[in-house]
């Protein structure tokens, strides 16, 4: 079966408010990143993490190894934060496996 | 229920020889299809999207190429591979619109010797 399961697979969100994204995984990844994709396909890194913790502006980014999962959080959501995020991991190979994505929509 | 298939697998080949990487789509008409390349340790590029049959977007230049022949075919070759071509390639494809999931193959493991 997959390795990466993503939740929830659509999210909608009023301005200023948060919520979190989670990615499950079947066996123990070394490190995780999660990406936005713009419209044209292109996946923007925003998080990469080997453990811990991560926070950036509004974003932050949890990973346990151990516990095998991951979390993306959203606080004070604005409008311009929809789109969708994937999250991908890394096995004990080197290539990544990807969540088949939340999509984000955020209303006034 | 949607299915992507990507093949090969894994290839190894010889610098300088062609190659040609395949990924269908069944059970989704005129579905946006993607090509990513990921090189050994690094992240994920974008190569290549497309919306309908015979219209391919470039996003990198790698001298590669890529071509939709049929509404759920996606095609990426080369005739002349290089050594950075190594690395692991995935096919993706998406619902029209924007904003949508992707959902990826199972992805093709190139080794370049």
């Amino acid at each position: 079966g997959d390795q990466v399961e993503q939740s929830p697979s659509a999210l909608s969100l009023h301005e200023g408010t948060g919520s979190a994204l989670r990615c499950n995984f079947t066996t123990t990844m070394r490190a995780v990143q999660w990406f936005r994709k713009n419209s044209r396909g292109s996946l923007i890194n925003l998080f990469y993490l080997a453990s811990g913790t991560k926070e950036n502006g509004r974003l932050k980014s949890a990973f346990d190894s151990k516990e095998r999962y991951s979390t993306l959080h959203i606080r004070d959501a604005q409008l311009e934060d929809s789109g969708t995020y994937f999250c991908a991991a890394e096995d004990s190979g080197t290539y990544q496996r990807f969540g088949t994505g939340t999509k984000l929509q955020v209303v006034p | 229920a949607q299915t992507i298939h990507q093949w090969p697998v894994a290839e190894i080949k010889a610098v300088g020889s062609p190659l040609s990487l395949g990924c269908t789509i069944k059970g989704k008409s005129s579905p946006n299809l993607y090509w990513y390349w990921q090189a050994t340790g690094g992240t994920l590029q974008q190569l290549f999207y497309s919306i309908t049959v015979g219209q391919v977007e470039s996003v990198v230049q790698l001298n590669l190429s890529a071509s939709r022949p049929k509404d759920d075919q996606f095609i990426l070759s080369t005739e002349k591979l290089l050594l950075s071509h190594s690395g692991f390639y995935l096919c993706a494809w998406s619902l029209r619109g924007s904003n949508e999931r992707l959902f990826f193959g199972h992805g093709t493991k190139l080794s370049v010797l």
